[in-house]
């Protein structure tokens, strides 16, 4: 099992582009979740699917910010425009069933400047 | 809201026992979590234990759950200098569906 995947694991843009963050679930999982570290903050929920259906985006910081999942194997999560403030970990996670063990990815680690 | 707190440092001479504590408010929480993360890496789940649990034990890692005072505690005994890293505390409610809240994590310094 190949775990989580996301991608690109580390990306430096400057402000006002846009930013495209990509996860591969593990195979057979059907919760998959978004969320952001900081150093201020720790880890913070972002949004999360459940086939592929959002949940839950009370997290969203702001109309920035869009989360997508077209189907069970893939998701991103868009920032456009990205600010400096934006600069973080964002982990991709997923999970088979209910309350079973989440798996966390590498992360992809955001540099805004 | 739910909420996780825990202290952010700790640090520990090699040999020594290290125990992390962390307290949650959420009185509906039954999954309980550990999380280790390395610099540079993603979380990797340590342990877990259900909150009909006193303890749990594997290997070098324990874990003790006092349910009326809802405080969580993990100790590793043997502390080595691979064990340095960042340990979360993670609660989640026996709702379909819902996220883990994490603490904002413990730093584990290790001096040989």
């Amino acid at each position: 099992d190949a775990g989580v995947i996301q991608s690109p694991r580390h990306e430096v843009t400057e402000m006002g582009q846009e930013v495209t963050l990509r996860c591969k679930p593990i195979s057979g999982h059907d919760y998959l979740f978004w969320y952001r570290q900081t150093m201020m903050r720790g880890l913070e929920l972002l949004i999360y699917f459940n086939n592929n259906v959002p949940i839950d985006d009370s997290g969203m910081p702001e109309d920035r910010f869009s989360a997508k999942m077209p189907n069970a194997s893939f998701s991103t999560l868009k920032i456009q425009p990205s600010e400096p403030r934006d600069s973080a970990v964002y982990f991709c996670a997923s999970q088979g069933g209910t309350g079973n063990t989440i798996y966390f990815g590498e992360g992809s680690w955001l540099t805004v400047v | 809201g739910e909420d996780v707190e825990q202290s952010l440092f700790l640090s520990v001479r090699e040999g020594d026992s290290s125990v992390i504590n962390c307290t949650y408010t959420d009185s509906s929480s039954t999954y309980l979590y550990w999380y280790k993360q390395e610099p540079g890496a993603g979380l990797q789940l340590l342990t877990y234990i259900f909150s009909n649990m006193d303890m749990k034990q594997d290997q070098r890692l324990t874990v003790l759950l006092n349910k009326k005072d809802k405080h969580l505690s993990l100790r590793i005994a043997d502390t080595q200098t691979g064990d340095s890293a960042i340990y979360f505390c993670a609660e989640r409610s026996n709702q379909a569906g819902t996220a883990l809240i994490f603490g904002k994590g413990t730093t584990l310094s290790v001096s040989s």
